[in-house]
């Protein structure tokens, strides 16, 4: 397999404030990575696929504005919520694209915006 | 498009009984399929994967599943089910790009 880490695990925020997310690949150099986000009760939603050295590809919805990727290197992606609202409160989640073929998965991070 | 259904959104199952948690997939060409498994604010752990041969797989903790094609399903099953095992089981099908597009999900309940 392959382990991957998020950080934070959880985070609290005032709205109208920004939150980055880490996601960390530990075991093995991924040029792709991919974000989801799991509403509660729901089943998880690709939000976009972030590409090692170049510009993510969002899925249709998702706001390239408000959710910016950076993988600026082989081990590491980070999501930020821009301006976060209480409706981007949800637990995000990235995944390590190991040889083309199969995704492992980070524990997670709970956003909850107050 | 592609797309996954997960019939049962909740099962309850005594320990020591059996499982069965039923999978069909909408995909146009042979399809990769991957259960995950989810506990409670945690991430998803991969428990088996099928991409070609042998249509009955083996993964971890004792899951297996069987591939039809000619009923587009990928069930998940285990003889025996542990109180550990409650959790929430995810089913997936690769898609163009090494998207993966999910069911909704299935609840499992163990009873003792």
């Amino acid at each position: 397999g392959a382990v991957v880490s998020q950080h934070p695990s959880r985070v609290i925020c005032k709205s109208g404030t920004s939150v980055k997310i880490e996601c960390r690949s530990l075991d093995f150099q991924a040029t792709t990575m991919f974000w989801y986000r799991q509403f509660p009760k729901q089943s998880l939603m690709l939000m976009a696929t972030s590409n090692e050295g170049s510009k993510a590809t969002y899925e249709q919805g998702v706001e390239k504005d408000k959710f910016l990727i950076n993988h600026a290197s082989l081990t590491l992606s980070t999501l930020t919520v821009t301006s976060a609202h209480p409706e981007d409160s949800s637990f995000y989640i990235c995944s390590v694209d190991r040889g083309g073929e199969t995704q492992y998965f980070g524990p997670g991070t709970r956003l909850l915006v107050l | 498009a592609q797309s996954v259904t997960q019939p049962d959104i909740h099962i309850t199952v005594s320990e020591g009984a059996s499982l069965e948690l039923r999978c069909n997939y909408s995909y146009g060409a042979t399809p990769y399929l991957f259960w995950y498994v989810q506990s409670p604010g945690q991430g998803l752990q991969l428990l088996l994967k099928y991409f070609s041969g042998d249509t009955l797989v083996q993964g971890i903790k004792g899951f297996e599943a069987e591939f039809k094609r000619s009923q587009s399903s990928f069930n998940l099953r285990k003889p025996s089910v542990h109180w550990s095992d409650a959790a929430e089981y995810f089913c997936a099908v690769g898609a163009r790009g090494n998207k993966l597009v999910f069911g909704a999900g299935t609840i499992l309940r163990v009873k003792s």
